[in-house]
C-alpha cells in the first residue's frame, strides 16, 4: 500500500497569520501531484497541478513548491483569512497507473477571526 | 452549469440489503472514481473507470460492484457483503486518461449509514 501523509493533521491560526503544511510521498514513478481544498458541505476543488520538480504555483495567497527528488509539497497560506478554513487533500499521480489518485488524509485548517 | 451530481446525499442501509448510489456527470469525462472516505482517513479508492464499458478495481473493491454502460453515468452497488459500509462515499470524474494535468471534479457526496 501506497502511503501519503499529511502533516500536520489539523491546525488552528488565527486571522492573519501565514501557516504551511505538508503532503510526503514516495518519489519513485511521480507523475503528477495535485492539491484540492475541501470546505464543509462542499465537495473537493482543485488548488494546484504540479508535475514539474521545483515547480511553484500560486492562487492568491496561497501557493506551492514540489520537491519530487524527497518526495514533498508545501502548501502555504499568507495571511489566513477565516473563509480558508478547510480540509486541504493532496493526491498523487505515479507513472505505472496515470489514473489511480493516492490521497492523503489532509490538513484540517480553521482561521479563528 | 456542468459539473457531477450524486443522489441521494444520505442514504440508511438494512442489514443483508443491497443499495444504489448515484453519480451522473455532464462534464464529458471519460474518467470517473468512486471514493470511501473514513473518520481519519485520507478519500481510498473503490473503483475507477477510465472509459464506458470498463472498470477496474482499487484498494478496497471487496463487497462493491460498478457499472459504466453510459459515459455520464457511474453508480455504486454496496452489497450485503460490504460488512462496515457505514462510511462517506465521493464520485469524481477527470477528462481523460493518461493526463494527470487535469484535476478531478467532485460530487457532493452521499452519506451512507447502517439501521
Amino acid at each position: 500500500i501506497l502511503n501519503v501523509e499529511q502533516s500536520p493533521q489539523s491546525l488552528h491560526v488565527q486571522e492573519g497569520d501565514s501557516t504551511n503544511f505538508t503532503c510526503s510521498f514516495p518519489s519513485s514513478n511521480f507523475y503528477a501531484l495535485h492539491w484540492y481544498r475541501w470546505e464543509t458541505a462542499k465537495s473537493p476543488e482543485a488548488l494546484f497541478v504540479m508535475t514539474l520538480n521545483g515547480d511553484e504555483k500560486k492562487k492568491g495567497r496561497i501557493s506551492a513548491t514540489l520537491n519530487t527528488k524527497e518526495g514533498y509539497s508545501y502548501l502555504y497560506i499568507k495571511g489566513s483569512q477565516p473563509e480558508d478554513s478547510a480540509t486541504y487533500l493532496c493526491a498523487l499521480l505515479r507513472w505505472d497507473n496515470f489514473n489511480k489518485f493516492y490521497f492523503g488524509s489532509g490538513t484540517k485548517l480553521n482561521v479563528k477571526p | 452549469d456542468g459539473g457531477i451530481t450524486q443522489s441521494p446525499k444520505y442514504l440508511f442501509r438494512k442489514e443483508g440489503q443491497n443499495v444504489t448510489l448515484s453519480c451522473e456527470q455532464n462534464l464529458n469525462h471519460d474518467a470517473m472514481y468512486w471514493y470511501r472516505q473514513d473518520p481519519g482517513q485520507g478519500l481510498r479508492l473503490i473503483y475507477y473507470s477510465q472509459i464506458v464499458n470498463d472498470f477496474q478495481k482499487g484498494d478496497i473493491a471487496e463487497g462493491y460492484s460498478v457499472s459504466r454502460e453510459k459515459k455520464e453515468s457511474f453508480p455504486l452497488t454496496v452489497t450485503s457483503a460490504q460488512k462496515n459500509p457505514t462510511a462517506f462515499y465521493l464520485c469524481a470524474s477527470s477528462p481523460g486518461t493518461g493526463d494527470g494535468n487535469q484535476p478531478q471534479h467532485f460530487g457532493d457526496g452521499t452519506r451512507l449509514s447502517i439501521l
